[in-house]
C-alpha cells in the first residue's frame, strides 16, 4: 500500500513554544491530508483537513490559530502546534487517501513541559 | 451527522480460535465506504478491510473478514485463527461521501491469549 510519512515520532517542547510536525505522501501525490488527534486510550477526533493551495479546513472546536496547516505541495502537509501549553500534549496522527483506501502516518507523540 | 458504534471496548480470544469484533453506524447516504483499522502498541494505524457499500458481497482478505449488514447498519469483522500478532485495538470507520472525512468508532481492545 501507499505510504505516508509522518515527522518527528516524538517531541518534548517547552510551554510557549511551537512545533511543527511533518507529513508526506511518499510514494502518491495527495491534494488532501487529515490530521488527527487521539487521547490516550480513544478514538481518533478530526481536527482539520489540508487542501493543497488552499487553506485548511477546521473540525468544530479545533482553533485555527493554534493548529497551524500548511499544505504547499501535492506530498507535503505540516502541523504546526503555536504557543504549546501542557493540554496540547497529545498524539497527533495523518492521513492521506491513495485510491480510496486511508494511509496514516507513523504518528507524533507531543509532550509539551 | 454520521456516527459509529463499537460496543465492545475489551474483546479476548485463544490463539487460533475466532472472534468477531462489532460495528453499527448511522447514516443517511446510499454510497460509502466503511473500514477496519488496527492500532498495535505501536500506535500505527493499519488498514485490515474495506467495504464498498454498493457490494453485497462480503469483503475478505485473508483471515480477516467481514459481515456487512446494510438494511441494518451493522460492519462486523471476524478473524479466523487468531494470532498473537493481531493483538491490537481495532477501529471501525466510516466514509462520508462529499468532504471525504473517515468518522471512527471509539475501538475494541483485543487481546490474544496464548
Amino acid at each position: 500500500g501507499a505510504v505516508v510519512s509522518q515527522h518527528p515520532s516524538r517531541v518534548i517542547c517547552k510551554s510557549g513554544t511551537s512545533v511543527k510536525i511533518e507529513c508526506r505522501s511518499l510514494d502518491f501525490q495527495a491534494t488532501t491530508m487529515f490530521w488527527y488527534r487521539q487521547f490516550p486510550k480513544q478514538s481518533l477526533m478530526l481536527m482539520a483537513t489540508s487542501n493543497e493551495g488552499s487553506k485548511a479546513t477546521y473540525e468544530q472546536g479545533v482553533e485555527k490559530d493554534k493548529f497551524l496547516i500548511n499544505h504547499a505541495s501535492l506530498t507535503l502537509s505540516t502541523l504546526t502546534v503555536t504557543s504549546a501549553h501542557p493540554e496540547d500534549s497529545s498524539f497527533y496522527i495523518c492521513s492521506a487517501r491513495d485510491q480510496g483506501k486511508a494511509f496514516f502516518g507513523q504518528g507524533t507523540r507531543l509532550t509539551v513541559v | 451527522a454520521q456516527t459509529v458504534t463499537q460496543s465492545q471496548p475489551e474483546m479476548s480470544v485463544q490463539e487460533a480460535e475466532t472472534v468477531t469484533l462489532s460495528c453499527t453506524y448511522d447514516t443517511s447516504e446510499s454510497d460509502y465506504y466503511l473500514f477496519w483499522y488496527k492500532q498495535p502498541p505501536s500506535r500505527q494505524m493499519i488498514l485490515v478491510i474495506r467495504q464498498e457499500a454498493y457490494k453485497q458481497q462480503n469483503a475478505t482478505e485473508n483471515r480477516f473478514s467481514v459481515n456487512f449488514q446494510k438494511a441494518a447498519k451493522s460492519f462486523s469483522l471476524k478473524i479466523s485463527d487468531s494470532q498473537l500478532g493481531d493483538a491490537a485495538m481495532y477501529f471501525c470507520a466510516y466514509l462520508t461521501q462529499g468532504a471525504q472525512k473517515l468518522v471512527f468508532g471509539q475501538g475494541t481492545r483485543l487481546t490474544i491469549n496464548p
